[in-house]
């Protein structure tokens, strides 16, 4: 069983939506990475959060960890929103290697 | 400035051969990891070096790959006698010193080698 778990797996959303990708996570891990990846595959790090919330633009990241449970929300979305979000958790034992999600694939149509 | 730089950026060889990609990482990182995202599977961990401490090995699939970081910098990663199951884009992340008292810190990726064994 992954120790993060995503949904959902594809998301296809209009022009100008509000987005929301979940993401759940184990026992061990103490912070999360949101990641996008654009076809041709380079990642960037969106956010990497371990309370609270964080704003960047159109997009947020929250995270709740009493239920361990993390979301990205984008507001407004554009079609070069369309990529692959990744959640990836780094773990509490000190090597700060990431878990992933198996990602979502986000869609917008103009 | 400059980011994270892999190369090759593309390699095709044949079964059996070996194969060396290779990451530079940001100046200053002492964290660098290397991952791996094959075809229809999400991505994984390989190794992790940090500062001069022993790599964590944990994630490498078998014992034909292997991965070194010299003078703390560029890092090297070999798979030997490739098989077909190795075709995959191999990442490359580079950070600031993370955990303990320092906090997390965030990954900075490379563009990736895309690898195909035929």
């Amino acid at each position: 069983k992954n120790e993060v778990e995503q949904s959902p797996q594809n998301l296809t959303a209009q022009e100008g939506e509000f987005i929301t990708i979940n993401c759940s996570y184990s026992v061990g891990i103490s912070a999360l990475h949101w990641l996008q990846q654009h076809p041709g595959g380079g990642i960037v790090s969106l956010f990497m959060l371990s309370s609270g919330k964080k704003k960047h633009g159109r997009l947020i990241a929250t995270i709740n960890i009493q239920e361990k449970h993390s979301s990205l929300h984008i507001t407004a979305s554009h079609p070069r929103d369309s990529a692959v979000y990744i959640c990836a958790g780094i773990t509490i034992f000190g090597n700060e290697k990431l878990t992933f999600g198996t990602g979502t694939r986000l869609t917008i149509i103009p | 400035g400059a980011g994270v730089s892999q190369s090759p950026s593309n390699k095709v060889t044949e079964k059996g051969k070996d194969v060396e990609l290779r990451c530079d990482p940001i100046s200053g990182h002492t964290a660098l990891y290397w991952y791996r995202q094959s075809l229809g599977q999400g991505l994984e961990f390989l190794i992790y070096f940090q500062g001069n401490s022993a790599p964590d090995k944990s994630g490498l699939p078998s014992d034909r790959f292997s991965a070194e970081r010299t003078g703390g910098s560029v890092s090297t990663l070999t798979i030997q006698r490739t098989q077909q199951e190795d075709s995959a884009v191999y990442l490359c992340a580079s950070s600031l010193a993370g955990g303990g008292q320092g906090g997390h810190q965030p990954q900075h990726f490379g563009d990736g080698t895309r690898l195909s064994i035929l």
